[in-house]
């Protein structure tokens, strides 16, 4: 079974579309993030949610907006694409809490190209 | 900003040679994490190693932590071609929804 999913793999659209990814996570995490990897391989955090809250919101353009509508979904949504967003995007997910430290799960990623 | 370092940026070795990466960082940490990433595919969590901890083990990987010198290392030992991959380290503040600050990784080449 797939611990994080996401859809699609890959994403190829122009200039100026909106576009959406989605996130789905079987592992019963509260917290889920996403991340985007450039081409130098170079992995920033952008958001994250816990319960459905917005917990991480790094300097993200808001065009780029994050959906959480359980806790188990955590997708994000692109508006007016640019060629600067061609990347991979990774969602990712974990446990929080109890002032314990925890690892995250990835996902496969989405390869986003703009042209 | 970018919180880790590595190096080396890439590093190719042979099968049944060990492999060492080293990670720097700049501010304060709960927690430092390894993770490899296979070409075209997502992270994988290896090992976690906690700031009051100095070594952790686990299979062929080694993990050392030095706090006064915010540097730590990952050994991976008798490699396998299996091992080629991308390794990046992570550092990780307990709280504030456990973000996790990614280094520039070392990119891992095991030849037969």
């Amino acid at each position: 079974d797939t611990a994080v999913s996401q859809t699609p793999k890959y994403l190829v659209t122009q200039m100026g579309n909106d576009k959406s990814i989605k996130c789905e996570q079987n592992l019963g995490h509260d917290t889920m993030y996403w991340y985007k990897q450039d081409s130098k391989k170079f992995l920033k955090i952008m958001f994250s949610y816990n319960n459905k809250e917005l917990i991480i919101n790094e300097t993200v353009p808001n065009r780029f907006s994050p959906k959480s509508p359980d806790k188990a979904h955590l997708n994000l949504h692109i508006n007016s694409l640019e060629l600067g967003d061609s990347a991979v995007y990774f969602c990712a997910s974990s446990q929080v809490g109890g002032g314990t430290d925890y690892e995250q799960y990835f996902g496969p990623g989405t390869r986003l190209t703009v042209t | 900003s970018q919180q880790g370092e590595e190096d080396p940026q890439a590093l190719s070795i042979q099968e049944g040679e060990n492999a060492t990466m080293n990670c720097s960082y700049k501010t304060s940490i709960n927690n430092l994490q390894w993770y490899r990433q296979n070409s075209g595919r997502g992270l994988v969590h290896l090992i976690l190693i906690r700031s009051n901890e100095r070594e952790k083990h686990s299979g062929r990987l080694r993990v050392t932590l030095d706090t006064s010198k915010k540097s730590s290392s990952l050994l991976i030992t008798a490699s396998r071609a299996a091992d080629t991959a991308s390794y990046f380290c992570a550092t990780g503040k307990t709280g504030g929804g456990n973000k996790l600050t990614f280094g520039t990784g070392t990119q891992l080449k095991v030849e037969l």
